[in-house]
């Protein structure tokens, strides 16, 4: 069964950049399907922040793409979040995932991490 | 983007009854819709994907059905672990977007 665990700071000061990455196992990442972060502000809802293929093509949400970069590394077969310029309404757990190319659900998902944006 | 709203909210229900839940998108998706129930402290779990197709492991108590802009999830006899809250999802176009949720309580 697919396996995926996110690491990363779970303090970040406003302004600076939070950087995540999500580790796979059990799963080679470059054999296929796409791998997205999604995020949720304590006591709210999803919302899908990006995507990436093994191939490197990324997908992002308009509403945060300004600040927002996804890259995969398949020698370690993870991939990473970076999201820029942060603030307050930033603060979430994040979730990476699993997407599923054909029908586009999120089958896999990491366990979240709780990111803080406060000095 | 495309609006997802589900209804109601939040329920009230109890061990055996059934239950269904309504998403509405603000356009067609055909029947690029998923469901995922998520419990305190928790990951979301799929629960049903291109709108009523069963994912692996989930109960045969969960159903789901629609096409277009209207689609439900049918619990069909409520078990304690089902009380948690309920997302849907459009995959039919980026941005991807999710419901509001509805939190499903013990009556």
């Amino acid at each position: 069964q697919v396996q995926l665990q996110e690491s990363g700071p779970g303090l970040v000061k406003p302004s600076e950049t939070l950087s995540l990455t999500c580790a796979v196992s059990r799963y080679s990442i470059s054999s296929g399907y796409y791998w997205g972060w999604i995020r949720q502000p304590p006591g709210k809802g999803l919302e899908w922040i990006g995507s990436i293929y093994d191939s490197g093509s990324t997908y992002y949400n308009p509403s945060l793409k300004s600040r927002v970069t996804i890259s995969v590394d398949t020698s370690k077969n993870q991939f990473s979040l970076k999201l820029s310029s942060v603030t307050a309404a930033d603060t979430a757990v994040y979730y990476c995932a699993r997407r599923i190319a054909v029908a586009g659900q999120f089958d896999y998902w990491g366990q979240g991490t709780l990111v803080t944006v406060s000095s | 983007d495309i609006q997802m709203t589900q209804s109601p909210s939040s329920l009230s229900a109890s061990v055996g009854d059934r239950v269904t839940i309504t998403c509405r998108a603000s356009q067609t998706i055909s029947s690029f819709l998923n469901w995922y129930q998520q419990k305190p402290g928790k990951a979301p779990k799929l629960l049903i994907y291109a709108a009523s197709s069963l994912q692996s492991g989930v109960p045969s108590t969960f159903s789901g059905s629609g096409s277009g802009t209207d689609f439900t999830l049918t619990i069909s006899s409520l078990q304690p672990e089902d009380f948690a809250t309920y997302y849907c999802q459009q995959s039919y176009g980026t941005p991807y977007t999710f419901g509001q949720g509805t939190k499903l309580e013990i009556k």
